[in-house]
């Protein structure tokens, strides 16, 4: 079983839904939670970090941990066609400077 | 105040011939991370590196990959006598120093090809 689970896809919404992506993971030491976004060809861009447990909003994302789960999910908003793109997870244990990533979730929205 | 900067882009050479890879980081950051990605793959970290140091180099192939950060000028990330299975986009992210977390950031990458 690989530390950090994430669902490939693609999923494929209409323009305006609500998107969920979601990560599980094995290690309990894992503190530190990131989404990351990639457009092709292009390198992965920090969207949001979250410390522990809860959840964090910026604008149209909101990032949600549960670590009773071992489970964080990204939602977006009134999704968009430019918000096509892979969505990557990563995460940190406490005092490591090398985060764990996921294989990334293609999203695409359609008009 | 520019990203992480990495070049060139794009890289083609011959099986055999040697490739190097440039990263330089954000503006005031000193921690350096060198990742291969692979289509359909996600992001495999190869090595992590500080000014004049190697401080993580678990994920490097034994041979034929080195990295550097020196003093002065860019991170290099350096590809001995390539294969065919080293065609991948290569990947430089940074962070400021300190002891506290803080996440990576990452150029656009270098996709390098084997003829």
């Amino acid at each position: 079983q690989k530390e950090v689970e994430q669902d490939p896809g693609p999923l494929s919404v209409p323009e305006g839904a609500i998107v969920s992506l979601n990560c599980t993971y094995s290690n309990s030491a894992f503190q530190y939670f990131m989404w990351y976004r990639q457009y092709s060809r292009k390198g992965p861009e920090l969207l949001m970090y979250t410390y522990s447990s809860g959840n964090k909003e910026d604008g149209r994302f909101t990032a949600q941990v549960d670590k009773s789960s071992k489970y964080i999910s990204l939602f977006i908003r009134d999704s968009q066609p430019s918000d096509s793109a892979t969505y990557l997870c990563a995460m940190n244990r406490g005092g490591s400077y090398i985060p764990t990533f996921g294989r990334g979730t293609s999203l695409i929205v359609h008009p | 105040n520019a990203g992480v900067m990495q070049n060139p882009r794009h890289l083609v050479r011959r099986r055999g011939q040697e490739a190097r890879l440039r990263c330089s980081p954000m503006k005031g950051h000193s921690h350096v991370y060198w990742y291969r990605q692979l289509p359909e793959e996600g992001l495999k970290f190869m090595v992590y590196l500080q000014k004049e140091n190697i401080i993580d180099e678990s994920g490097m192939p034994k041979e034929r990959f080195s990295a550097e950060f020196p003093k002065e000028g860019p991170s290099i990330l350096r590809i001995q006598q390539v294969v065919r299975g080293d065609s991948a986009a290569y990947f430089c992210a940074s962070s400021p120093p300190g002891g506290v977390f803080q996440p990576q950031h990452f150029g656009d990458g270098t996709r390098l090809s084997i003829l």
